[in-house]
């Protein structure tokens, strides 16, 4: 089946922790995208990349970090220095230009326990 | 200049009604204006979208319409139907940047 996998589905972390976050698509899509989604704020941008071995910071970049090694694969890695990395983090991608559909991943969940 | 403000943040409407839900936006750059369904725990997916040009728009049930002016956009869902409960978010596009709105929980009274 075509689509976006991402894993884990649920991930609880130790403060001070790194944990990195796994998105994988098979459509073929050049642009990947990572989402943070809090209750009541709907989603923001942390990270989006166009093309492999490149990436831009999103609205709210700090605390993260990605690597576009393959064109299928866009991880994400929260850092200790999120303060507040709990929330449900949603993978996206689509074809390039405006006015294309991004399609979302089931999404992950991280709790800092 | 990037927030999209959408209201209402909940909604709740009977079987059968119509349920609407308003978007706003400053800037004039974008050129794409989606509305996306999210079902609990699962990822949004694209519901019905729409471009300036264009004053309104319908698939099925979901009509978007669009007032270019006033810049602002919205979603009516008729018949509205207890499947329908989701959280909805609108969102506006330039380029490959989305910027959603704070989404809206809907329920649906059967």
């Amino acid at each position: 089946d075509g689509g976006i996998t991402q894993s884990p589905k649920y991930l609880f972390r130790k403060e001070g922790q790194n944990v990195t976050l796994s998105c994988e698509q098979n459509l073929n899509h050049d642009a990947m995208y990572w989402y943070r989604q809090d209750p009541g704020q709907g989603l923001r941008l942390i990270y989006y990349s166009q093309i492999v071995n490149d990436f831009q910071k999103g609205d709210i970049a700090e605390g993260y970090s990605v690597s576009r090694e393959k064109k299928e694969s866009f991880p994400l890695t929260v850092t200790s220095a999120q303060k507040n990395p709990t929330a449900f983090y949603l993978c996206a991608s689509s074809i390039l230009g405006s006015g294309n559909t991004i399609y979302f991943g089931e999404g992950s969940w991280l709790t800092v326990v | 200049q990037q927030q999209v403000k959408q209201s209402p943040q909940s909604l709740i409407v009977q079987k059968g009604g119509i349920s609407i839900i308003n978007c706003a936006y400053e800037n004039t750059a974008f050129d794409y204006f989606p509305w996306y369904q999210q079902f609990p725990g699962k990822g949004p997916a694209l519901l019905i979208a729409i471009r300036p040009d264009v004053s309104e728009k319908k698939e099925g049930r979901f009509t978007i319409s669009f007032n270019k002016s006033a810049k602002q956009f919205s979603l009516h869902i008729m018949d509205s139907q207890p499947g329908d409960s989701a959280t909805y978010f609108c969102a506006a596009a330039y380029g490959n940047k989305l910027v959603f709105g704070a989404g809206t929980i809907l329920r649906v009274k059967s």
